[in-house]
């Protein structure tokens, strides 16, 4: 099955700084690529997400990017805030009946 | 907006009792799913379901069976608990097509003690 790796596990950065989060995976089947952030005591919830046939998507502040040859798709955050301190989870699923596999999740702190 | 609800916020149980987790999705979605998360290991998918009475082993599916009898309605039941199932219960559904995203419920914290 599929296999997510997430690096780095915790990420501190200064406010304004920038935030970049990689994560790989096995299947060359999988073809969409979501992440999800997760704020303390609450829910996961989609932040952005990639699909195969496109290598870089933007969002203001946030941007995704997707190298199908390597395998690799990493999570940039530009001008960090403390509201972005979170943890963040990358994932890839190969469609179909949409089974999604998580990376482990890497906690961002933002220090003001 | 979507809402998936969870039956229990924080759920105490003993080792050996069956236990019933339950969500309900009110946004016709077809796929439903359940994840655990542990710190350390993310969230690792247990089951799904694409349809009604429709079933899929996960990653970790050993202990653990469901039962979809309604669109709306994914429960997760936990036979025989042992304490390494304490855990963070997230439920979560998506609807079919490109309609990926997945929207998770609030989680149920089990306690097995």
């Amino acid at each position: 099955g599929e296999n997510v790796e997430q690096h780095p596990s915790t990420l501190s950065v200064q406010e304004g700084d920038s935030a970049v989060i990689k994560c790989t995976y096995s299947d060359s089947a999988s073809n969409y690529f979501p992440w999800y952030k997760q704020e303390l005591g609450k829910r996961p919830q989609l932040i952005i997400d990639i699909r195969s046939n496109v290598g870089e998507k933007k969002d203001q502040r946030i941007a995704v990017t997707l190298n199908k040859t390597a395998k690799h798709f990493s999570l940039h955050i530009t001008e960090t805030q403390p509201e972005d301190s979170a943890v963040y989870f990358c994932a890839a699923s190969t469609g179909g009946y949409q089974k999604v596999t998580f990376g482990i999740g890497t906690k961002l702190q933002v220090i003001p | 907006d979507v809402k998936v609800t969870q039956s229990s916020r924080y759920l105490v149980k003993r080792t050996g009792e069956k236990v019933f987790l339950e969500c309900v999705q009110d946004m016709d979605h077809e796929n439903m799913f359940w994840y655990r998360q542990d710190p350390g290991l993310g969230l690792r998918l247990i089951y799904f379901s694409y349809d009604v009475k429709m079933k899929e082993k996960g990653d970790i599916p050993e202990g653990y069976s469901v039962s979809r009898e309604k669109k709306e309605r994914f429960s997760l039941i936990l036979e025989s608990a042992s304490t390494n199932q304490t855990s963070m219960y997230l439920c979560a559904s998506s609807g079919q097509g490109s309609n990926e995203k997945l929207f998770f419920g609030s989680g149920t914290q089990l306690s097995v003690l």
